[in-house]
């Protein structure tokens, strides 16, 4: 079992719907919790980040992090075409080691 | 643009073959992060720098290995390379030598075609 899971997809929906992602992870450890954004042959940035468990939002985007249940979400809302790119979840327990990454999940907004 | 710098951006080559790719971190930072990315293990921390010393060490190969000058570049080095190895390979840079979200930043990619 990997250390962090998540649906590879691709995941479509018409423009103006509300996207739901999500990974789970395995490590107890993990304290930050990051959603990354990668277009086609491009470095992923980083798009909202969370330490422990809670909400965070920032315009039409929502992180959830759930630490009872290893469970982390990100909602898009009111999706729009230049949304579709692949979603890379990210995780860390600080440190100085790298980030534990979910596989990503591909999203395609259909105009 | 991240102000991270790799290069070269495309590299094709040949099994048994062996490459080395290059980062140049943003300006005042002092750590650099390599990172794996392929299809079928998504991306993968390799081996973290800090002002010249390595500082973490991940899923890194044997056959590959890193160093960090000190002008703070760092060049990743992949020998014996086989199809398996073909990737994108990222670098990130941030100014700490620990884990902060948000200041870390990752260049363009550098991507590998072992033929």
């Amino acid at each position: 079992q990997k250390e962090v899971e998540q649906d590879p997809g691709p995941l479509s929906v018409p423009e103006g719907a509300i996207v739901s992602l999500n990974c789970t992870y395995s490590n107890s450890a993990f304290q930050y919790f990051m959603w990354y954004r990668q277009y086609s042959r491009k470095g992923p940035e980083l798009l909202m980040y969370t330490y422990s468990s809670g909400n965070k939002e920032d315009g039409r985007f929502t992180a959830q992090v759930d630490k009872s249940s290893k469970y982390i979400s990100l909602f898009i809302r009111d999706s729009q075409p230049s949304d579709s790119a692949t979603y890379l979840c990210a995780m860390s327990a600080g440190g100085a080691d790298g980030l534990t990454f979910g596989k990503g999940t591909h999203l395609i907004i259909q105009p | 643009d991240s102000g991270v710098t790799q290069t070269p951006k495309h590299l094709i080559t040949a099994t048994g073959q062996r490459v080395t790719l290059r980062c140049s971190p943003r300006s005042g930072d002092l750590s650099v992060y390599w990172y794996q990315q392929s299809l079928d293990q998504g991306l993968q921390f390799l081996i973290h720098y800090y002002n010249g010393e390595e500082r973490a060490k991940g899923n890194i190969l044997e056959r590959f290995s890193a160093q960090q000058f000190p002008d703070l570049h760092s060049e990743l080095n992949l020998s014996s390379l086989e199809l398996g190895d073909s990737a994108l390979y990222f670098c990130a840079s941030s100014a700490r030598g620990d884990f902060i979200p948000g200041e870390l930043f990752f260049g363009e990619g550098s991507r590998l075609t072992v033929l």
